[in-house]
């Protein structure tokens, strides 16, 4: 039930772009993503419901395919303050979520 | 506006020892969760409560690990005895809106970080 990411980890330069899947085996009707930095708690980021509502951050934009039942994590531009393990939970009575995907932007 | 405060922030402890870890959510957010991070690994819900009632304590290893939230603010987590595999970091999170308030965003506190030797 726990939700599947991918990569594990990810090295960037600055400048440029990332994305992060989250899949699950069962129908997703909310999907949240936060982002941890190390030693630190994770900080939300955004919701995705089904329906398509949306929220954003920074420049960071994420989507929902209910028919794939994954979520994907855009990151453009990326900056050194990305740095961290982004983490999707999906809401299955209870928030679950995945194992983490560990990004590093280097100068 | 102040974030979620938890004390602890370390501990170090014998195995079959008892430890208690304190949170106080942000004001006026009525639910409340208690998370599990192991090193690695994503957080894992242990209780949620809203107010002073559990919601979901389905992962709560209740042989050992006990917690309550009495008047509906403060909460404490404690574990009696325990074991090696309990060293983790434990998070305690607030939201806003009771009953379902899995669809809203949820702040965590900085965690306290379990070693059990």
């Amino acid at each position: 039930q726990q939700p599947v990411q991918s990569p594990q980890a990810v090295i960037l330069r600055e400048g440029e772009d990332a994305v992060i899947n989250c899949s699950s085996s069962k129908a997703l009707y909310s999907v949240h993503w936060y982002r941890q930095k190390h030693g630190e708690a994770p900080v939300f980021l955004m919701i995705l419901l089904k329906g398509g509502e949306q929220k954003g951050h920074e420049k960071i934009s994420a989507s929902f395919n209910e028919k794939k039942q994954q979520s994907s994590l855009y990151l453009t531009a990326s900056q050194l303050s990305y740095s961290g393990t982004y983490f999707c939970g999906l809401l299955a009575g209870k928030l679950i979520f995945g194992q983490g995907t560990t990004l590093q932007v280097k100068p | 506006e102040a974030g979620v405060a938890q004390s602890p922030r370390y501990k170090i402890i014998e195995k079959r020892q008892s430890v208690a870890f304190w949170c106080n959510p942000i004001s006026g957010h009525a639910t409340l969760y208690w998370y599990q991070q192991i090193l690695g690994q994503g957080p894992k819900l242990l209780i949620q409560f809203q107010n002073n009632g559990v919601v979901d304590d389905s992962q709560l290893p209740k042989d050992r690990f006990s917690a309550e939230r009495l008047k509906g603010v403060d909460s404490t987590l404690k574990i009696q005895p325990a074991k090696l595999e309990d060293s983790a970091v434990y998070l305690c999170a607030s939201s806003l809106f009771p009953g379902r308030g899995n669809t809203n965003e949820q702040f965590f506190g900085p965690g306290t970080r379990l070693t059990v030797l």
